[in-house]
């Protein structure tokens, strides 16, 4: 079965500093990845994906995520956040052909001026 | 605009109670489920279905049912809610396209109070 471990449940970093959300996953078979997105009081919206072909990934806002196969992980990054930036961002995974998506614990991340 | 609507917003309810969550969508997409979201948690799945007719479990089924007698409308029940079932409730939809990946679209979400 697969699981989805987000290893900090609150990430703060100060404004125009670079940060990193990591998210290990575990599965049996090939995997297609997500990061989501989650501003206060909204529903998830898509960050990026990452279905097959380059590794590097990236996606809407200045975030971008790595595909590291044999470390199963999946570590979103960005070089320099803003106020806006203010969520919780959640890593998923689904099994290639599955229709089911398996979450992460998800990680506040605060931006700090 | 194109998406998922949900509602109840907001509810309170007395433990006991019956209680369904409408979720509605726009895009024709084949998929449909039911999340909840409990701090420290992340997103569970409750119950999922892949096309009109068929409905599935997920994670966390217990105390929960569904339908989805058409593409658009894929309602959660509670049949006599709990305190533990106090927890904000996320629909979706997907429809996997040429690729396959099951991209999810999200509604704003239920936020459900049970006393």
């Amino acid at each position: 079965a697969q699981s989805v471990t987000q290893l900090d449940s609150q990430v703060p970093v100060f404004e125009e500093a670079p940060v990193e959300l990591r998210c290990n996953y575990s599965s049996s078979v090939s995997v297609y990845l997500f990061w989501y997105v989650q501003y206060p009081n909204q529903g998830l919206q898509l960050l990026l994906k990452y279905l097959s072909g380059s590794t590097l990934v990236k996606g809407i806002n200045g975030f971008e995520a790595e595909f590291n196969k044999s470390q199963t992980s999946f570590h979103l990054r960005k070089p320099s956040v803003h106020i806006s930036d203010t969520a919780e961002y959640f890593c998923a995974v689904s099994d290639q052909g599955a229709q089911k998506l398996v979450f992460g614990q998800g990680t506040r991340l605060t931006i700090n001026p | 605009i194109a998406g998922i609507t949900q509602a109840p917003t907001s509810q309170i309810l007395a433990a006991g109670r019956r209680m369904t969550l409408r979720c509605t969508q726009d895009m024709r997409h084949n998929a449909m489920y039911w999340y909840r979201q409990d701090l420290g948690l992340g997103l569970r799945l409750i119950h999922y279905s892949n096309t009109a007719g068929t409905t599935g479990k997920g994670e966390v089924p217990d105390g929960y049912s569904v339908s989805r007698a058409n593409t658009d409308d894929f309602p959660l029940t509670l049949a006599s809610a709990v305190p533990s079932q106090t927890s904000v409730y996320f629909c979706a939809s997907s429809d996997s396209g040429s690729s396959g990946a099951n991209v999810l679209t999200f509604g704003a979400g239920s936020r459900l109070t049970v006393l």
